[in-house]
């Protein structure tokens, strides 16, 4: 079965930091690739994702993911983090057809 | 267009009360799911359907039961509700998949907190 890892289970950064999250997941086959947001009391948002084309994938609010095959990641990136970026964040990746298996999620707290 | 939504947003069981959450989409997706979030352990699949009248077992089904009457219906029952069951119950849904992908984006609903004591 697929799993996901977020090995950065709670991130601090001052306002203007660069941020990179990372995502390793298990199986080696075509995979569909999401990062999703959750800002406080608020539902699951979707950042980005990946299907297939260029690695380097560009999402809402500045946000950008790289899909690297060879070491099974899908790092998030943003070179200049705001307080409006506190929230949880979480990468997913399909099971099989029609189904996502999430990981555990990273809280990030901005400072201002 | 509403998008997905839930019923009720917050309530408090006793142990073993029953009640039903309510999913509702207006996306016409065949897709529907419901999760729980756990604090430290991500969003875990409860229960899925791939259409009107048929539903599938996630990864953590036991103490739950599902039914999906309507395409833009999906309901999560807890007969007996017990505390481990204490958590953020998160209804999703998302169009089949096309042109080679394996699934498409999931949209969710807003949540709701139960908590059995």
């Amino acid at each position: 079965a697929q799993s996901v890892s977020q090995h950065n289970h709670h991130v601090i950064l001052s306002e203007a930091a660069s941020l990179e999250l990372g995502c390793n997941y298990s199986y080696g086959g075509t995979v569909n690739l999401f990062w999703y947001v959750q800002y406080p009391g608020q539902h699951l948002q979707l950042l980005l994702k990946y299907f297939s084309g260029d690695p380097l994938v560009k999402g809402i609010k500045g946000f950008e993911a790289e899909f690297i095959k060879s070491k099974f990641s899908f790092n998030l990136r943003k070179p200049s983090v705001q307080w409006s970026d506190t929230a949880e964040y979480f990468c997913a990746v399909n099971e099989g057809f029609q189904k996502l298996v999430f990981g555990t999620g990273t809280r990030l707290l901005v400072s201002p | 267009n509403a998008g997905v939504t839930q019923t009720p947003k917050f309530r408090v069981l006793k142990t073993g009360q029953s009640m039903t959450l309510l999913c509702a989409q207006d996306m016409n997706h065949e897709y529907m799911y419901w999760y729980r979030q756990d604090p430290g352990m991500g969003l875990r699949l409860i229960h899925y359907s791939v259409g009107e009248g048929t539903t599938a077992k996630g990864e953590v089904p036991d103490g739950y039961n599902v039914s999906r009457l309507k395409k833009q219906n999906f309901l999560l029952g807890l007969e007996s509700a017990a505390p481990s069951q204490t958590s953020v119950y998160f209804c999703a849904s998302s169009s089949l998949a096309g042109g080679g992908r394996l699934t498409d984006e999931q949209y969710f609903g807003p949540g709701t907190r139960l908590t059995v004591t």
